[in-house]
C-alpha cells in the first residue's frame, strides 16, 4: 500500500529566510507526486508535480521540489519565502494504475513571520 | 482553465436532515470526480471515486446509504449527507480529472455545520 509521510506539522521560519518542507513516500510501484497548498477555508491548488522526466520541478511563485527516488523523497524547498507563503502544504501520492487516487501527506503548516 | 466548482460554500443544517453538495467542472468534462473530506488540521481522506453513469466505488469505512453520491453527465457530480449528524461536520471537498489526464483539480470545499 501506498502511504505519505511529512514528519513536520509546523515549520515556523522567519521572512526571506529559505526552508525545506520534508515529505517522503513508500510505494512498490512508480509514482507520480504532488505538492498541493491550502489557504484557510479553501480548497487545494496544485503547486508543482513530477511525472517523469527532471527530477527537479519547478512552481511559477519559486517553489521547487526534488524527486529522490533513492530515498523515496520529494522534499519542497523555496529559498526565501514570504508572509503570503503562510498555508497549509500537502506532498500526495498517485500510484501509474488506474485508479489514479491520491494519497495525502497529513500535511506542513508553513508559518511566515515577519 | 480547468476550474471546478462548489455549491455551497458552506452549510448549517439540523441534525437528522438531509444535505446536497454540488461539485461541478466549469471548462472541461470530468469523467472522473473524488469527493474528500478534512477535519480541521488534518489531511484530506478520500471518500468515493465516482466514474460518469456509474456506481460510485466508496473507500472502505466510508458508509455508502449514509454518504450518497451521483455523477449523473460530465460536468456534475452531487454528494447527499442523509440524516445528517454532528459528527458529520467537516470540510468536503472534491476534485475532478477528465480520462488520460492524471491530475486532479479541486474544488474550493463546502464546510458543513450538523447542529
Amino acid at each position: 500500500a501506498q502511504s505519505v509521510t511529512q514528519l513536520d506539522s509546523q515549520v515556523p521560519v522567519f521572512e526571506e529566510a529559505p526552508v525545506e518542507l520534508r515529505c517522503n513516500y513508500s510505494s512498490s510501484v512508480s509514482v507520480y507526486l504532488f505538492w498541493y497548498v491550502q489557504y484557510p477555508n479553501q480548497g487545494l491548488q496544485l503547486l508543482l508535480k513530477y511525472l517523469s522526466g527532471s527530477t527537479l520541478v519547478e512552481s511559477i511563485n519559486g517553489f521547487e521540489a526534488e524527486f529522490n527516488k533513492s530515498q523515496t523523497s520529494f522534499h519542497l524547498r523555496k529559498p526565501s519565502v514570504h508572509i503570503s507563503d503562510t498555508a497549509e502544504y500537502f506532498c500526495a501520492v498517485m500510484s501509474g494504475g488506474a485508479t489514479n487516487k491520491l494519497i495525502f501527506g497529513t500535511g506542513t503548516l508553513l508559518a511566515v513571520q515577519p | 482553465g480547468a476550474v471546478v466548482s462548489q455549491h455551497p460554500s458552506r452549510v448549517i443544517c439540523k441534525s437528522g436532515t438531509s444535505v446536497k453538495i454540488e461539485c461541478r467542472s466549469l471548462d472541461f468534462q470530468a469523467t472522473t470526480m473524488f469527493w474528500y473530506r478534512q477535519f480541521p488540521k488534518q489531511s484530506l481522506m478520500l471518500m468515493a471515486t465516482s466514474n460518469e453513469g456509474s456506481k460510485a466505488t466508496y473507500e472502505q469505512g466510508v458508509e455508502k446509504d449514509k454518504f450518497l453520491i451521483n455523477h449523473a453527465s460530465l460536468t456534475l457530480s452531487t454528494l447527499t449527507v442523509t440524516s445528517a449528524h454532528p459528527e458529520d461536520s467537516s470540510f468536503y471537498i472534491c476534485s475532478a480529472r477528465w480520462q488520460g489526464n492524471y491530475e486532479q483539480y479541486f474544488g474550493p470545499g463546502t464546510r458543513l455545520t450538523v447542529t
